[in-house]
């Protein structure tokens, strides 16, 4: 079946701007989770859904960061004011439980000029 | 900030020999979970040790955990060039009930012909 899929798969956008970032989950994973991995490093939890709420949110960085997952499928990261320390990959991941092993998409480059 | 550090940075083998990584880690722990990264982008799942664990295999893989040194290896045996990624564990600390992985920054393998 189809995995995670994530959209778009690069976006390059100028300091100051919007952009939202789309996680497609594996069908009828309950949890899904985004991460941002920086060259170099390993991916950082950013964020936590359990269905349509977020259960833990407390590695978004500030508050430009903020991520929806409406009807408890499909998320969306959206930032704010862009700057250029925002630049790296943004991942998302979906698992059938709370424990286990998570399922990651390709991920988003995300450049900021 | 990451809680596991993978040990070595980078290693170099040739085709036919065994890879060892090693992971610490700084709190107690549900699990730990290894996972392979190509080319910067998505995470592929390798192997999840629980706590209660104190070594598990996987085809060429196999990897032990010791809760009270809070350490983990990871061996690939008899590797390929089709090895060569980066590898990377995760922790899923004893808190929060969910699966809020804490990445180390990882060991690139590359793997010679």
């Amino acid at each position: 079946g189809a995995g995670v899929s994530q959209t778009p798969s690069n976006k390059v956008t100028e300091k100051g701007k919007y952009v939202e970032l789309r996680c497609d989950p594996i069908s009828g994973h309950t949890a899904l989770y985004w991460y941002r991995q920086s060259l170099g490093q390993g991916p950082e939890f950013l964020i936590y859904f359990q269905g349509t709420g977020a259960a833990d949110d407390s590695g978004l960085p500030n508050d430009r960061f903020f991520a929806v997952r409406p009807e408890g499928s499909v998320s969306t990261l959206k930032i704010q004011r862009t700057e250029r320390g925002d630049s790296a990959v943004y991942l998302c991941a979906s698992s059938w439980e709370l424990e286990g092993e998570q399922f990651f998409g390709p991920g988003t480059r995300l450049t900021v000029l | 900030s990451q809680q596991g550090e993978e040990d070595p940075q980078a290693l170099s083998i040739q085709e036919g020999e065994n890879a060892t990584m090693n992971c610490s880690y700084k709190t107690s722990i549900n699990n730990l979970q290894w996972y392979r990264q190509n080319s910067g982008r998505g995470l592929v799942h390798l192997i999840l040790i629980r706590s209660n664990e104190r070594e598990k295999h996987s085809g060429r893989l196999r990897v032990t955990l010791d809760t009270s040194k809070k350490s983990s290896s990871l061996l690939i045996t008899a590797s390929r060039a089709a090895d060569t990624a980066s590898y990377f564990c995760a922790t899923d600390p004893f808190s929060g009930g969910y699966n809020k992985l804490i990445f180390g920054a990882g060991t690139r393998l590359a793997v010679h012909p």
